[in-house]
């Protein structure tokens, strides 16, 4: 049992280019949210899902996408990457109740140049 | 709107101290869900503890305890005989009642314990 896993955990991207973060969990959870950590901040909700085809946007979503075909799998896509995009994201995944805990994977160390 | 405050942005303690994190919240929701994360130097978010909104009896684990209070909207945390591995950034959060709702994060408080 893996729980929530995340894929690469270091990435140096240049102003301008595109990639996506992986994430995955294998608990079949229905949530699935991404969130971004700013050095010496909190957590900042980007994107969430509640199931395979439903997706919506949290506090910061400007500047990614992101899908959800798989119950399983939410990446995370940056179309085109700024320097201010530098972050570590956090992908997380929970049941849909109230009751249900949130549990992240490990993060992702991003840096625009 | 919900929101989750923790006052104390960081907090210094000597190894063995007792130290307590606070955690306010609001929410308009009756049925509601509370949680605390700790994220140590190395970086992952561990989670600690939930508690229902119905639910008062304080938690104890350890040398962790948990005192939730609705009258007051705070769900603080105390740690007793603090060691040196607890110095970490310690995370409230608030789940509503809504099926599917998002979890709301305090900023966050850094605790550091010195030997």
């Amino acid at each position: 049992n893996a729980g929530v896993t995340q894929t690469p955990k270091f990435q140096v991207l240049k102003t301008g280019q595109s990639m996506t973060l992986q994430c995955a969990q294998d608990m079949n959870h229905e949530y699935m949210s991404w969130y971004r950590q700013d050095p010496g901040m909190g957590l900042r909700l980007i994107h969430y899902s509640v199931g395979a085809g439903i997706t919506d946007q949290g506090e910061v979503p400007n500047g990614y996408n992101v899908s959800r075909s798989t119950t399983e799998d939410f990446p995370l896509r940056l179309l085109s990457a700024a320097p201010s995009q530098t972050s570590v994201y956090f992908c997380a995944s929970s049941g849909r109740q109230a009751r249900d805990t949130q549990y992240f994977g490990p993060g992702t160390r991003l840096t625009v140049l | 709107a919900q929101k989750v405050t923790q006052a104390q942005t960081e907090i210094s303690v000597v190894e063995k101290e007792d130290v307590t994190l606070d955690c306010v919240y609001e929410t308009r929701d009756t049925t509601y869900y509370l949680f605390w994360y700790k994220q140590p130097p190395s970086g992952e978010l561990v989670f600690l503890i939930r508690r229902n909104s119905f639910d008062e009896q304080n938690e104890i684990s350890g040398r962790y305890s948990w005192n939730f209070q609705k009258s007051t909207s705070s769900f603080n945390f105390t740690i007793t005989a603090s060691q040196v591995v607890d110095s970490a950034v310690y995370f409230c959060a608030l789940r509503g009642d809504n099926y599917g709702q998002n979890f709301v994060f305090g900023p966050g408080t850094r605790l550091s314990v010195l030997p």
